[in-house]
């Protein structure tokens, strides 16, 4: 498909494991950003990827949040440990170089956390 | 510290204009973004600006000033698929990407 795509769409996971959400880019944007959205809520940046550059991570709310990419494509954000409060809307999204540029999102992965 | 403000929810009516507003106060400025954001979708893009003035696409428009640190999307012959969160995003001289919390549209007929 040419949009970004996101797996999977819903999750639900008992408090205490672990998930993976996946994303895939459009092909040759060469930067990918992860967010977190909160019912009702704006977006909280996570982490973004740009080309080969170590990423920007920044956002990450705790240790138990890790992302990573491989090259400019496939994305995996993984969240240990999960408690109640990692409920939410895990959405991706990527842009052809940069912060500057437009950025396309995917659908969003909707965790919720028992 | 960074900040970008935009009201928190806005009402108007079918048919008539509305104009949403955005402050910001970043350390520089590579250009602002308007997204639009659906209940339960992800957010699309609307618009980027980067120099002052104003930018018209068919039935939204967005403005810029920076000395002002100030734009706003304006939304003419609203419908009722307009009801949507509209986002505020700005680069800043670092070009990190700062967020707005999100304006809630409601439309009413």
């Amino acid at each position: 498909g040419a949009g970004v795509s996101q797996s999977p769409s819903n999750k639900v996971t008992e408090k205490g494991k672990d998930v993976e959400l996946r994303c895939d880019p459009i092909s040759g944007h060469t930067a990918l950003y992860w967010y977190r959205q909160r019912l009702g809520q704006g977006l909280e940046f996570l982490i973004y990827f740009q080309g080969n550059s170590a990423p920007d991570k920044s956002g990450l709310p705790s240790d138990r949040f890790s992302a990573e990419r491989t090259g400019e494509s496939v994305s995996t954000l993984t969240i240990q440990r999960t408690q109640q409060e990692d409920s939410a809307v895990y959405l991706c999204a990527s842009s052809l170089v940069d912060r500057q540029e437009t950025q396309y999102f995917g659908p969003g992965t909707r965790l919720l956390v028992l | 510290g960074q900040n970008i403000d935009q009201p928190t929810e806005m009402t108007a009516t079918e048919g008539a204009i509305v104009q949403i507003n955005c402050t910001y106060q970043t350390s520089g400025f590579n250009g602002l973004f308007w997204y639009q954001q659906h209940a339960g979708e992800a957010p699309t893009f609307l618009s980027y600006n980067v120099l002052d003035g104003l930018e018209e696409k068919g039935r939204f428009s967005s403005f810029l000033s920076r000395s002002k640190g100030y734009s706003y999307l304006l939304l003419k012959e609203l419908q009722m698929k307009d009801s949507a969160s509209y986002l505020c995003a700005v680069v800043d001289s670092n070009y990190q990407l700062i967020w707005g919390a999100g304006t809630k549209l409601i439309i009413k007929p």
